[in-house]
């Protein structure tokens, strides 16, 4: 079953950063979160990961909190193309399980 | 890299036949591969992890008679939905987990099957 939780869905004006929060509070201290988004009627695409230390490649950042319990993913310039449903997820093992995700419309 | 197939991207068939989907991952090799089932306007199910050279895990509720899995080499996956049903439209979508170099903690994802079934 999922371990996390997301807002069904947020605004981001182009542009602008967008902040999308994920709470995890169940997190064991050895699991990782990852973030995946999926444009519709697509598999889905890895963007980052991270165990306890704030993460950044060329996508966007992961700013995880000292307690592990929450975590954001952060776009810093969206555009039209980052409109998606973006999964924060708790790997579990070997597996990983969906929750409902975040949709993410990008306004012009 | 990391780029992960699958065919067919869609399929329609009549109830009652067989359809087979293939997953390979094209630039790297993979012990572990996985499917996933989405409906529409719903999250990603995890339907089963196949490891290469053994039996496939069947999550809680995944009939393993109906979602045939093999998994014969590191680079391909195939599930086959038996005797299928309307009920069994949905999209399918696989991943692979690669077996070396820095991304073996990740999960790639193919770019998923389309099952219509009639």
């Amino acid at each position: 079953d999922a371990k996390t939780t997301q807002p069904p869905s947020m605004d981001c004006a182009e542009g602008r950063a967008a902040n999308l929060p994920c709470n995890h509070s169940t997190i064991s201290g050895n699991e990782y979160v990852y973030w995946y988004r999926q444009i519709h009627s697509q598999g889905p695409q890895y963007i980052i990961h991270g165990l306890k230390n704030n993460e950044t490649n060329e996508m966007a950042s992961l700013i995880i909190t000292e307690d592990r319990k929450s975590s954001t993913l952060i776009l810093p310039h969206a555009t039209l193309r980052d409109t998606a449903v973006y999964y924060c997820i708790v790997r579990a093992g070997n597996q990983f399980y969906f929750g409902t995700g975040t949709s993410l419309t990008v306004i012009p | 890299g990391a780029v992960v197939s699958q065919h067919p991207s869609w399929v329609i068939c009549k109830s009652g036949t067989s359809v087979k989907i293939e997953c390979r991952s094209l630039d790297f090799q993979a012990t572990t591969m996985f499917w996933y089932r989405q409906f529409p306007k719903q999250s990603l199910m995890l339907m089963a992890t196949s490891n290469e050279g053994s039996k496939a895990t069947y999550e809680q509720g995944v009939e393993k008679d109906k979602f045939l899995i093999n998994h014969a080499s590191l680079t391909l996956s195939t599930l086959t939905v038996t005797s299928a049903h309307p009920e069994d439209s949905s999209f399918y979508i696989c991943s692979a987990r690669p077996l070396s170099g820095s991304g073996t903690d990740t999960q790639y994802f193919g770019p998923g099957t389309r099952l219509t079934v009639l």
